[in-house]
């Protein structure tokens, strides 16, 4: 069964600082990788997805992730960001061969000023 | 592009009443269909995959009975919860597959008095 670990619960950054939300994975072959994220009592909104090629990937609002396939991580980075940016982040891993999405349990962003 | 809507975005029913959530794929067409649930401060849990014509797949855990899932079309999911309890109160969330991504609805908030 594959998994993902998102291990940071909570983080707080300074508006204009960087910002980086880890995810790791465990499957035996490339997955289809998943940024979303979620604003309170709202659905999820795709940032980005990685399913091959450049292992850098460019996403929504800023945002860029990259596949690390040696260390099973598909990191999401923000070089400033914004207040408008607290939210909760979501990595999600799909199997080539499966529709169904595993998540992970969510890291909660809360920007300061 | 491949947006989902789900109806309605919240619900108040009372205890042992039934509540029908609609979820519906407006510009494409979705074989496949996914149901979540979210607990507040925790990640989706996959309830069931909904496929237009067929039976619904229920994850471990899940009463079919109780969570009674309808994918007549391929544009439109109706998730029925029957003989509502509190402990039924959430944030369901829908999704439509296409071309190996999941497009999420903005969720449906049920509380059972």
């Amino acid at each position: 069964a594959q998994s993902v670990t998102q291990p940071d619960i909570h983080i707080t950054v300074s508006e204009g600082a960087s910002l980086e939300l880890r995810c790791n994975y465990s499957y035996g072959a490339t997955p289809y990788l998943f940024w979303y994220v979620q604003s309170p009592g709202q659905g999820l909104q795709l940032l980005l997805k990685y399913f091959s090629g450049d292992t850098l990937v460019q996403g929504i609002k800023g945002f860029e992730a990259e596949f690390k396939r040696s260390q099973s991580s598909f990191n999401l980075r923000k070089p400033s960001v914004h207040w408008s940016d607290a939210a909760e982040y979501f990595c999600a891993v799909k199997r080539s061969n499966d529709y169904k999405l595993s998540f992970g349990a969510g890291t909660t962003v809360t920007v300061r000023a | 592009g491949a947006v989902v809507s789900q109806h309605p975005s919240w619900v108040i029913c009372k205890s042992g009443t039934s509540v029908k959530i609609e979820c519906r794929s407006l510009d494409f067409q979705a074989t496949t269909m996914f149901w979540y649930r979210q607990f507040p401060k925790q990640s989706l849990m996959l309830m069931a995959t909904s496929n237009e014509g067929s039976k619904a797949t229920y994850e471990q855990g899940v009463e079919k009975d109780k969570f009674l899932i309808n994918h007549a079309s391929l544009t439109l999911s109706t998730l029925t919860v029957t003989s509502a309890h509190p402990e039924d109160s959430s944030f369901y969330i829908c999704s439509a597959s296409q071309n190996n991504e999941q497009f999420f609805g903005p969720g449906t908030r049920l509380t059972v008095l």
